[in-house]
């Protein structure tokens, strides 16, 4: 089945540290992988993706990920965390199926605290 | 600066009655979808349609769930009759093709009382 895992329901990490969220995923082909941020009582907001290309890829907020093929991972990464950052954090993959659509399938989420 | 509507932002409705959420998707996009979160489902998928021809509505449940889109700037999800078991928060997303990311709405809550 084609899906996507979040590993770690929680994240705390100190202001200034590095931050790491991981996912992995299981897909047909070749995996089209997003990552989404949520704050309290907002929408999922775009933070970057990968598709083809570089397998490090930059997205906002000073968020990256790196796409590994051989782990089927794209774990979201960030220098420096701010209390800012704390938030809801969902990896998504889009999935193709027979007759020409695809879905977009999210993880359980991560909830990441960052402390001061 | 183009986003995704959807209305009302937050419904308190008495089980048996009908509940009408309403999704304005981005102008141009074809691609829409309909999401439920919840505490313990996470992110479920109900809907998707794409050109407004439903292609998959497998996650909805089909004795009380529609969703339709009447024209390509309005899409609806119903629920008849609503359940205590649907408050959740129902988010509408839009987009494009494949590689592109899906833009999502600030989300309907709804409580059934």
């Amino acid at each position: 089945a084609q899906s996507v895992a979040q590993p770690e329901d929680q994240v705390n990490v100190a202001e200034g540290n590095p931050l790491t969220v991981k996912c992995t995923y299981s897909v047909s082909g070749n995996p089209y992988l997003f990552w989404y941020v949520q704050y309290p009582n907002r929408g999922l907001q775009f933070l970057l993706k990968y598709i083809t290309g570089d397998n490090l890829v930059k997205g906002s907020y000073g968020f990256e990920a790196e796409f590994n093929k051989s782990q089927t991972s794209f774990h979201l990464k960030k220098p420096s965390a701010l209390v800012s950052d704390s938030a809801l954090y969902f990896c998504a993959v889009r999935v193709s199926f027979s007759g020409g659509y695809n879905k977009l399938i999210f993880g359980a989420g991560t909830r990441l605290a960052v402390h001061p | 600066d183009a986003r995704v509507t959807q209305t009302p932002r937050h419904k308190v409705t008495e089980m048996g009655q009908e509940v009408t959420m309403r999704c304005q998707p981005i102008l141009g996009h074809n691609t829409v979808f309909w999401y439920r979160q919840t505490m313990m489902q996470g992110l479920e998928l109900l809907a998707y349609f794409r050109n407004r021809a439903p292609l998959d509505d497998s996650g909805m449940p089909k004795d009380r769930f529609s969703a339709e889109m009447p024209d390509a700037t309005l899409a609806t999800l119903k629920i008849q009759p609503s359940e205590p078991r649907d408050s959740a928060v129902y988010f509408c997303a839009s987009g494009l093709r494949r590689d592109t990311e899906a833009f999502f709405g600030q989300g309907t809550r709804l409580t059934v009382v």
